[in-house]
């Protein structure tokens, strides 16, 4: 089975300052791991993805995570918050290769922006 | 990337009735998609996984019977909620994978938010 932790639910950084959001994952196979956010009555939207091929993967508006198989970890960062980051982040995982897997989803992450 | 269209954006129904929901891939075929529930402040739920041309595959705890789920094609999944009750309401959300070639990615609808008065 897979799991996935997103340790905080809500983080509050200021303006500028570093944005980390922590995800650790648990799977008995190879994972594909996922980083999606979702803004107020809004579905997901992709902010990038791990698919074993380079463990530093850059996505959209900034954000960056590494896959770090020992600490079993997929953490999202991004240098520079802005105020329109504020959202709900949610880490996911599913089995890797083909196929129509199942996405696995943590419990989300409330970002939350401060002046 | 491609499109998930989901229709309606939010519904409003009375106890006893029945709503359905619909979900399109605009621009390319997926013969699985999947319908999620998601609580307030909560995260998503994994509710069925919708299959082109065959019965869908639920969740355990989610009764088939007050969920219908049909994919009547390649691009339209639909998720009719039956004799509906306040403890329904919530956001669904559903997702679908391009089926061609080696895509990796769900891309989700904009959700449906159900409000049972």
């Amino acid at each position: 089975a897979q799991s996935v932790t997103q340790l905080g639910s809500h983080v509050s950084v200021s303006e500028g300052a570093l944005v980390l959001l922590r995800c650790n994952y648990s799977s008995s196979v190879p994972p594909y791991l996922f980083w999606y956010v979702q803004y107020p009555n809004q579905g997901l939207q992709l902010l990038l993805k791990y698919t074993s091929a380079a463990t530093l993967v850059k996505g959209i508006n900034g954000f960056e995570a590494e896959f770090k198989k020992s600490e079993t970890s997929f953490h999202l960062t991004k240098p520079s918050a802005h105020m329109s980051d504020a959202a709900e982040y949610f880490c996911a995982v599913s089995k890797a290769g083909q196929g129509a897997q199942k996405l696995v989803f943590g419990q989300g992450t409330r970002l939350t922006i401060n002046p | 990337g491609a499109v998930v269209s989901q229709h309606p954006s939010w519904v409003i129904c009375k106890s006893g009735t029945s709503v359905k929901i619909e979900c399109r891939s605009l621009d390319f075929q997926a013969t699985t998609m999947f319908w999620y529930r998601q609580f307030p402040k909560q995260s998503l739920m994994l509710m069925a996984t919708s299959n082109e041309g065959s019965k869908a595959t639920y969740e355990q705890g989610v009764e088939k019977d007050k969920f219908l789920i049909n994919h009547a094609s390649l691009t339209l999944s639909t998720l009719t909620v039956t004799s509906a009750h306040p403890e329904d309401s919530s956001f669904y959300i559903c997702s679908a994978r391009d089926t061609k070639g080696l895509s990796t990615e769900a891309f989700f609808g904009q959700g449906t938010r159900l409000t049972v008065v």
